[in-house]
């Protein structure tokens, strides 16, 4: 069990730019999640995966952003003609099913 | 909709004191509820789960428990040790997807 990874750790992106983050979840979990957080708040959630199935998208998820989770495994999720109001921290957590979330590092994205 | 809230937003403890955080939810229909630790800048690492059927875990110096009929989640943490010092989350799971709602945190300083 190596835990959750993200990638990259940080990114700075000029406003306008396409990013693409990606995470590596524990290999026995069916169910991913994304979620993104900034500053003094919870986590919200965006979207989630079972297998390699995008079962829900929080409406915080507008037309700029996607995640994809091919074949199960490892989930990407890229936001195009980013925006200041993007910055954020972005957390991939993955977990069995009904068992507890496993949280990664996260992605700390500044737009400028 | 889910709204999960902690108060206080911040608590600051001498070294050896007893730690009692709390979380309220509005709906009670929860399938989970599970604490988090935040260090800064870092992800989330889980605490305690607990079941929608159970009253109370533990572990260690850690003890959670639930009632859903006040819509409540206490976390005790015994003895606080300056290790302790870091933001709790708690986080409500409404749905059997797993999918968290969470709570905005309360930061703790433990004094030695």
């Amino acid at each position: 069990d190596t835990g959750v990874s993200q990638d990259p750790r940080h990114k700075i992106t000029k406003r306008g730019q396409n990013v693409t983050f990606r995470c590596d979840p524990i290999s026995e979990h069916n169910r991913l999640y994304w979620y993104r957080q900034t500053l003094g708040q919870g986590p919200e959630f965006l979207t989630y995966f079972q297998n390699e199935a995008q079962l829900e998208k929080s409406r915080l998820l507008s037309d700029r952003f996607s995640a994809e989770r091919p074949k199960g495994s490892f989930s990407t999720l890229e936001i195009q003609r980013t925006e200041q109001g993007d910055s954020a921290m972005y957390l991939c957590a993955s977990s069995r099913s009904s068992g507890s979330c496993t949280f990664g590092s996260g992605t700390r994205l500044t737009v400028v | 909709k889910q709204e999960v809230t902690q108060i206080p937003a911040a608590l600051s403890v001498p070294e050896g004191e007893n730690l009692v955080l709390n979380c309220s939810f509005t709906d009670s229909a929860i399938y989970n509820l599970q604490w988090f630790r935040q260090d800064p800048g870092k992800g989330l690492t889980s605490l305690l789960l607990i079941q929608s059927s159970q009253r109370e875990q533990t572990s260690g110096r850690l003890n959670a428990s639930l009632d859903k009929s006040s819509g409540r989640s206490t976390l005790y943490i015994a003895a606080s040790q300056p290790g302790d010092s870091a933001t709790y989350l708690c986080a409500a799971s409404t749905d059997s997807w797993g999918k968290l709602q969470f709570g905005a945190g309360t930061q703790v300083v433990v004094t030695p």
